[in-house]
């Protein structure tokens, strides 16, 4: 049982590449959540997916997409990424609403 | 929404009780009270969460106030392993809120 995982752990891109940040949990959670940390703050929430097959914005989700591909899986994408996307990714997962979050151990992005 | 104020850092010997307050006056009714903590630079862990009556786990205490005003975080004997940042979370919805948290530093 890995819990949650996250590809790659570190990332460099040049401003307007554009890359996908993996995601995947192997306890059927329904719920699974994108979130960025910038230095010296706490985590915001970038999308979520309450179950599969939906998804809702967060707190900072411009310059984002997601996509939750089934039960295990949700992605996050940079279209064209910018030097403001520089930040530490984190997934996570959970069972029902009233269960506890599961993070990743995160992807650094670096962008250039 | 329900914000949270604690303290941006303190100190604590080891073996001691590390105390950890959080302020969270405009908490509702039917919201949780969640800490969680991040070691370095790694995913936040679950430490303990509490709705209104006081909670005990193997890692940790919640004391919550009667009016849910404000909550501490007890870690019993606290180790060098317990050097974090500390998050105290008022739950909305599936959104957890994280603030800056309290740097732990726990003096050998």
């Amino acid at each position: 049982n890995a819990g949650v995982t996250q590809t790659p752990k570190f990332q460099v891109l040049k401003t307007g590449q554009s890359m996908t940040l993996q995601c995947a949990q192997d306890m059927n959670h329904n719920s699974m959540y994108w979130y960025r940390q910038d230095p010296g703050m706490g985590l915001r929430l970038i999308y979520y997916s309450a179950s599969e097959g939906t998804t809702d914005k967060g707190e900072v989700p411009n310059g984002y997409n997601v996509s939750r591909l089934n039960k295990r899986e949700f992605s996050l994408r940079l279209e064209s990424a910018a030097p403001s996307q520089t930040s530490v990714y984190f997934c996570a997962s959970r069972r029902t609403f009233t269960d506890t979050q599961y993070f990743g151990p995160g992807t650094r992005l670096t962008v250039l | 929404d329900a914000k949270t104020t604690q303290p941006t850092s303190m100190d604590c010997a080891e073996g001691r009780a590390a105390n950890l307050p959080c302020n969270h006056s405009t908490i509702s009714g039917n919201e949780y009270v969640y800490w969680y903590r991040q070691i370095h630079s790694q995913g936040p862990q679950y430490i303990i969460h509490g709705l209104k009556n006081n909670e005990t786990n193997e890692m940790a205490s919640l004391i919550i106030t009667e009016d849910r005003k404000s909550s501490t975080l007890i870690l019993p004997h606290a180790t060098l392993r317990d050097t974090a940042v500390y998050y105290c979370i008022v739950r909305e919805n599936e959104k957890l809120t994280f603030g800056t948290g309290t740097r732990l530093t726990i003096i050998p």
